[in-house]
């Protein structure tokens, strides 16, 4: 699975967009971005996923950029509920099916 | 629809010990899989049974360590003579089938075992 970069940390005011970065320049053209997050003391739950189009769901949204290098998630309002940590993965479709997570992105919705 | 359900939610036991932890996928769902944490840590894989072919167990840390799954639902994670090193949050996920394009793995709450 290719390495992805990602803030350690990021606040945002609660009812504003969180707009959480990742980088992954080593993507390669059959592996897909995947986020999860996990919210203190829960297990990891699936957000969304893309290929190269930008993809929306009830939860977020998903804009890769034209050459893959990089992503972005985003939280249209977030909510105090939001606060958890935030992982982005890239994998291939056939890669096996465990996940790899690495540090993820800290974010933390403030009042 | 439920939920992976996990049990116990937490367990202390004394080094040396054995230890079962239990999983409950989603009904229906081929794709079982086990992860650890530890505190502050990403996810750890450990094992993953896909239907009725022989588990992935490449992920296992040690003898120590087995897991089941029973009748392709139910599966029990076994850590016999528990060191200290194994404390740490033991989630399940499971999954529709293996090679889904979508990939989404549902998570239970996980079980936090501290070994004393």
């Amino acid at each position: 699975d290719a390495k992805t970069t990602q803030p350690t940390s990021m606040d945002c005011a609660e009812g504003r967009a969180a707009n959480l970065p990742c980088n992954h320049s080593t993507i390669s053209g059959n592996e897909y971005v995947y986020w999860y997050r996990q919210i203190h003391s829960q297990g990891p739950q699936y957000i969304i996923h893309g290929l190269k189009n930008n993809e929306t769901n009830e939860m977020a949204s998903l804009i890769i950029t034209e050459d893959r290098k990089s992503s972005t998630l985003i939280l249209p309002h977030a909510t105090l509920r939001d606060t958890a940590v935030y992982y982005c993965i890239v994998r291939a479709h056939n890669a096996g099916n465990m996940l790899t997570f690495g540090g993820g992105t800290r974010l933390m919705v403030k009042p | 629809g439920a939920g992976v359900s996990q049990s116990p939610s937490n367990k202390v036991t004394e080094k040396g010990k054995d230890v079962e932890l239990r999983c409950d996928p989603i009904s229906g769902h081929t794709a079982l899989y086990w992860y650890r944490q530890s505190l502050g840590q990403g996810l750890e894989f450990l094992i993953y049974f896909q239907g009725n072919s022989a588990p992935d167990k490449s992920g296992l840390p040690s003898d120590r360590f087995s897991a089941e799954r029973t009748g392709g639902s139910v599966s029990t994670l076994t850590i016999q003579r528990t060191q200290q090193e194994d404390s740490a949050v033991y989630l399940c996920a499971s999954s529709l089938r293996l090679g889904q394009v979508t990939n989404e793995q549902f998570f239970g709450p996980g079980t936090r075992l501290t070994v004393l």
